[in-house]
C-alpha cells in the first residue's frame, strides 16, 4: 500500500526566511509518481511539480526548488525567501503505475503542511 | 484554455437527502477524479472515470457513485447523506491516454463544498 508521510503539520516564518517541507513515502512500485500541490484559502489545489520515480534530478523553479532521494524515500521541497503570498497548505502525493489499468491511479496524499509566512 | 469547472461551489443539504456535484474537464482531458477533503481525514480519493468507464475506486461505500458522460463531463453522487459526508469535494482532470505508463498529473477545480445538516 502507498502512504505519504508529512511530518511537520504547521510552519510559520517571517517574511525572507527560507524554508523547507519534508515528504516521506512508501511504496512498492518501481514505477511511480511523486507531486506537490498548493491550497490556498480558496480551496483550489494548484499544481506545482511532478517527478517521475526514474528522474532523480533536483529541480528548481524561481524561488522553489525539491530535492528527492529515493535512498531515503524523500522528496522536499524548499521556498528560498519566502514571501507572504505563500501562505498557503502544501500537500505532498504519490500516484502509482496504474498497472493493467491505466496510468492515472489514485493519488495517495499527505496530510499537508500549513505555512504561514509573516511580514 | 479554461480550467476544471465545478459546480455548485457550495451546498447545504439535510441529512437523509441526496446530492449531485458537478465536474467539467479541461477540454481534451479524458481522465476525471474525484476527492473527499475533511479537516480529520484530509484527501482521500474517491473513484476515477476514463472513456464513461469507472477506472478506479476508493474505500467508500457504495453511497457514494459518479459517472462519465461522452464529452468528459463527469457527476457524482451521494445518496442518503450523512453528516460526516460534509466535505470540500474536489474533482481533477488529466490528459491520460489509454494504458499509457505517463502520468501527466492532475489539474484540479476549485471544489464544492458540502455541508450536511
Amino acid at each position: 500500500a502507498q502512504k505519504v508521510t508529512q511530518a511537520q503539520t504547521e510552519i510559520s516564518v517571517v517574511e525572507k526566511e527560507d524554508v523547507t517541507l519534508d515528504c516521506v513515502y512508501e511504496t512498492r512500485d518501481t514505477t511511480y509518481y511523486l507531486f506537490w500541490y498548493k491550497q490556498p484559502p480558496s480551496g483550489e489545489l494548484v499544481f506545482l511539480i511532478r517527478r517521475n520515480s526514474f528522474d532523480e534530478q533536483n529541480e528548481i523553479s524561481g524561488r522553489y526548488s525539491w530535492n528527492f532521494q529515493k535512498s531515503t524515500s524523500s522528496f522536499n521541497f524548499t521556498i528560498t525567501a519566502s514571501q507572504v503570498v505563500d501562505s498557503a497548505v502544501y500537500f505532498c502525493a504519490l500516484s502509482e503505475a496504474g498497472g493493467t489499468t491505466g496510468a492515472n491511479s489514485k493519488l495517495t496524499f499527505g496530510k499537508g503542511i500549513t505555512l504561514s509566512v509573516r511580514p | 484554455k479554461a480550467g476544471v469547472t465545478q459546480t455548485p461551489r457550495y451546498l447545504i443539504k439535510t441529512r437523509g437527502q441526496q446530492v449531485t456535484l458537478s465536474c467539467s474537464p479541461i477540454s481534451g482531458h479524458r481522465s476525471v477524479s474525484w476527492y473527499q477533503q475533511t479537516p480529520g481525514q484530509g484527501l482521500q480519493f474517491l473513484f476515477e472515470y476514463f472513456s464513461e468507464t469507472q477506472r478506479n475506486k476508493g474505500n467508500f461505500p457504495g453511497r457514494f457513485s459518479g459517472r462519465q458522460f461522452s464529452n468528459s463531463r463527469s457527476e457524482m453522487n451521494v445518496s442518503t447523506l450523512e453528516l460526516g459526508d460534509s466535505a470540500l469535494y474536489l474533482c481533477a482532470s488529466s490528459p491520460t491516454g489509454h494504458r499509457t505508463l505517463i502520468n501527466y498529473g492532475y489539474t484540479f477545480g476549485s471544489g464544492t463544498r458540502l455541508t450536511v445538516v
